[in-house]
């Protein structure tokens, strides 16, 4: 499994763009990139998931370089609300007839400050 | 559309007891996993079903956990006997059957809690 790097903490102030990357040197050729927001005292939730180039939803955008070998997270002017802790999870450990075992490390805590 | 439900939101029993909690996944929802995060650690895999069948078991840490998933609807994690190093936060998640799209995000639950003394 692709093991992932993230900064463990960032602080923001309300209204910032906020760019979480995330370093994974050994990502193999089918592996995807997903990023999972936690907030406290409930389980992570999905935000966003690419292969390459650029991916944006209505929540967050996911920029990944051409070699895929980190990833980056831009949420656009955060909030308060968007404290919480995000997960960068590559290479779903993938088992026969289909089991994503997803691995998480530690995360980066965002903190946004009024 | 109701999320996943898991019981009880937090459950305090002392060593040697016996505790079962319960998942309802997303209704058609025929992936359903299990993780933990026990304290201080990060969020590991436990196992995970398809339907009613055991896929991999790969993270069950020993034979005093059992899952079941009868029906394939809601899920049982019970744990007999408890240990301390039991404590931690239990997650279940639940995804579209594979080849739907999206079998591969999952949707968590808010985790049960669980406290041995």
């Amino acid at each position: 499994l692709a093991k992932t790097t993230q900064p463990i903490s960032m602080d923001s102030y309300e209204g910032q763009e906020v760019n979480i990357t995330c370093s994974h040197n050994n990502i193999a050729t089918n592996d995807y990139i997903t990023w999972y927001q936690q907030f406290p005292s409930q389980g992570p939730r999905f935000i966003i998931q690419g292969y390459k180039t650029k991916v944006t939803n209505e929540v967050a955008s996911l920029f990944i370089p051409a070699d895929r070998k980190s990833s980056t997270l831009s949420l656009p002017r955060v909030s308060l609300s968007d404290t919480a802790v995000y997960y960068c999870l590559v290479g779903d450990k993938y088992s026969g007839a289909g089991s994503y075992q997803l691995t998480f490390g530690k995360g980066t805590k965002l903190s946004v400050i009024p | 559309e109701a999320g996943v439900t898991q019981f009880p939101s937090h459950s305090v029993i002392e060593k040697g007891q016996t505790v079962t909690l319960r998942c309802d996944p997303i209704s058609g929802h025929d992936n359903l996993y299990w993780y933990r995060r026990v304290m201080g650690k990060e969020i590991k895999f436990l196992l995970h079903f398809v339907k009613e069948s055991k896929q991999d078991e790969s993270g069950m840490p020993n034979n005093r956990f059992l899952a079941e998933r009868t029906g394939g609807t809601y899920s049982t994690l019970k744990v007999q006997p408890a240990e301390l190093e039991d404590s931690g936060v239990y997650f279940c998640a639940s995804s579209p059957p594979s080849g739907s799209g999206g079998a591969n995000v999952l949707t968590f639950g808010a985790g049960s809690r669980l406290t041995v003394l």
